[in-house]
Parts: C-alpha cells; sequence; structure tokens
C-alpha cells in the first residue's frame, strides 16, 4: 500500500516556541492531506484539510494562526504549532488518500508533542 | 465533530477467543472503514463496507452493516496477542476526496 511519512515522530519543546511537522506521500501524489489531533486513549479529532496550491480549510474551533498549514507541493504538508504552550500537547496525525487504493486513507506514524 | 460511538471502550479477551466490536454513527454514509491503531502509532486500514453492502470478509475479519439501525460490527475471529491494538470505525458521508469521522475505538486486549 502506500506510505506516508511523518517527522519527527516525537518532539519536546518549551512555551512559546514553534514546531513544525512534516507529512510526506513517498510513492503518490496527494492533492489533499488531512491533518487530526487525538489526546490520549481518545478519538482522532480532524483538525484541517491541506489542499496542495491553497489555502486549508479548519474545522471549527480550530485557530488557523495558531495551526498554520502548508501544501506547498504534490507529496509534502506541513502543520507548525505556533507560540506553543502545554495545551497544545498533543499526537498530531496526517493522512491520505491515494487514487490507486480508492477511499481509504493511509496514515503518518504521528508525532507526539509534548510542551513545557 | 465525533460521529458516534464505540462499543465497548474497552475489551479484554483470551487469546483464540473472538472479539466483537460495535460502531453507531448519526449522519448517512457512503462507506464504513475500520482501522487498527498500536499504541503510539498511526492508524491502519483494515476494511471497507459500502452503503448497499451488509455483510464483508477479510481474513479473520468479518464486518457487518445495517443503515437502518447506523451501525456496524467488527469481528475478529481466533484472536491473537498481536491483535492487541485500538480500533476505530470511520465513516465516509460523500463521495469524493473528503475526510474521515473517527468514531471513539474500543481498546482490545488480547491475553496469551
Amino acid at each position: 500500500g502506500a506510505v506516508v511519512s511523518q517527522h519527527p515522530s516525537r518532539v519536546i519543546c518549551k512555551s512559546g516556541t514553534s514546531v513544525k511537522i512534516e507529512c510526506r506521500s513517498l510513492d503518490f501524489q496527494a492533492t489533499t492531506m488531512f491533518w487530526y489531533r487525538q489526546f490520549p486513549k481518545q478519538s482522532l479529532m480532524l483538525m484541517a484539510t491541506s489542499n496542495e496550491g491553497s489555502k486549508a480549510t479548519y474545522e471549527q474551533g480550530v485557530e488557523k494562526d495558531k495551526f498554520l498549514i502548508n501544501h506547498a507541493s504534490l507529496t509534502l504538508s506541513t502543520l507548525t504549532v505556533t507560540s506553543a504552550h502545554p495545551e497544545d500537547s498533543s499526537f498530531y496525525i496526517c493522512s491520505a488518500r491515494d487514487v490507486r487504493e480508492g477511499e481509504k486513507l493511509f496514515f503518518g506514524s504521528g508525532t507526539q508533542l509534548s510542551v513545557l | 465533530s465525533q460521529q458516534g460511538e464505540e462499543d465497548p471502550q474497552a475489551l479484554s479477551i483470551q487469546e483464540g477467543e473472538n472479539a466483537t466490536m460495535n460502531c453507531s454513527y448519526k449522519t448517512s454514509i457512503n462507506n464504513l472503514q475500520w482501522y487498527r491503531q498500536n499504541s503510539g502509532r498511526g492508524l491502519v486500514h483494515l476494511i471497507l463496507i459500502r452503503s448497499n453492502e451488509r455483510e464483508k470478509h477479510s481474513g479473520r475479519l468479518r464486518v457487518t452493516l445495517d443503515t437502518s439501525k447506523k451501525s456496524s460490527s467488527l469481528l475478529i475471529t481466533a484472536s491473537r496477542a498481536a491483535d492487541t491494538a485500538s480500533y476505530f470505525c470511520a465513516t465516509d458521508g460523500r463521495s469524493g476526496n473528503t475526510p474521515l469521522v473517527f468514531g471513539k475505538g474500543t481498546r482490545l486486549s488480547v491475553i496469551a
């Protein structure tokens, strides 16, 4: 199946700093990528839909200035958590579809963000 | 937004037993998918069932869908310790490249 690579897998940062998370589709092109957030032992909450070459679509309640998404190429989307605070600590996961594989989503391995 | 509930939230069984997880959803769907997540990892697609299908099999997995009750079940037969993971149902309400809405998940523990 298709492969989605996400980096870093774990990051610890100080409050007030910014953190960038990269999501790459390795063997397919992804015009759209989806960013989810997951708290411990809870489900995935959709944060935003990243669209190549255009602005991301954010879900209600997600601050677009806080969570900057850039989808500059057909294989790379980035999520930048700006001025991170402890409440931003969470597991962030990206996903995308490969048109050759139908409707299933392929996920990155996730990024555990801890803000001190 | 959450689509619905998985039930049970946690399930612990012995190796070799069958595990059944249920999922309910709220809105009309195009298809329903089940995913597996090992702790601290990304999700892996298991099986997809379309709104016009009632049952589907894949290896030790059996999925049912009842659109009148807006519910689905995932059965894992002859469970193994390696099946220990969280299982999520996800609904796809529209055709096209749209995001999935995930249920709350069932944490399955298979004891050897």
